[in-house]
């Protein structure tokens, strides 16, 4: 049981670059979730989805694009990377939603110059 | 919008000695979930509390849930270096039909062998 997978483990790109972290889970949850972890910021809900095919934003969406076709995979794409999207990004999904406990993927640590 | 402080932001303590950090929010929640980070990995979920003036423990973790559900604690006893990490809270609030869940930033654990 693999829980939660996020690809890739690091990256670094570019700005202006696109691209796409990738993340699955096998617990059959509908709800799933991106954040990202800054220093001193805590953790902040930049995009989530209660079930395939719904999409909504959270507190920081700006610069992020996901889409949800199936219930495993939910990714989360950068359409012109800028240095202000270096984070470490979470993803998180729960059986039932944000009053069900999150479990987390091990995180992609992003860097943009 | 929902505002969630954890304080201490940073806690150093002696092996054997107690910790206890606090959450507190600005509206009432409808639950309170606590996380652990250790250095390097992602946040695990430790334990949900629901109800008024709810107390658990989990071996030496003590969780407490405030009697206007504003407030939450987290209390070790006895630290021992296994729980180096950092300890988020996170606050679900109900309102206008949509569940907000906001984390609090944290407090980061030092244990001085």
């Amino acid at each position: 049981n693999a829980g939660v997978t996020q690809t890739p483990k690091f990256q670094v790109l570019k700005t202006g670059q696109s691209m796409t972290l990738q993340c699955a889970q096998d617990m059959n949850h509908e709800y799933m979730s991106w954040y990202r972890q800054d220093p001193g910021m805590g953790l902040r809900l930049i995009h989530y989805s209660v079930g395939a095919g719904i999409t909504d934003q959270g507190e920081v969406p700006n610069g992020y694009n996901v889409s949800r076709s199936t219930t495993e995979d939910f990714p989360l794409r950068l359409l012109s990377a800028a240095p202000s999207q270096t984070s470490v990004y979470f993803c998180a999904s729960s059986y039932r939603g944000r009053d069900s406990p999150l479990h987390f993927g091990n995180g992609t640590r992003l860097t943009v110059t | 919008g929902q505002q969630v402080m954890q304080i201490p932001q940073y806690q150093h303590v002696q092996e054997g000695e107690d910790f206890t950090t606090y959450c507190n929010s600005s509206t009432t929640l409808s639950n309170i979930q606590w996380y652990k980070q250790r250095p390097g990995g992602h946040p695990v979920f430790l334990i949900q509390l629901v109800k008024s003036g709810e107390v658990k423990k989990q071996k030496r973790l003590t969780f407490q849930f405030g009697e206007a559900k504003k407030n939450s604690s987290l209390h070790i006893t006895a630290t021992q270096t296994t729980d180096v990490g950092t300890y988020f809270c996170a606050g679900l609030s109900s309102g206008a039909g949509s569940y907000q869940l906001t984390f609090g930033k944290g407090t980061k654990l030092s244990v001085i062998p």
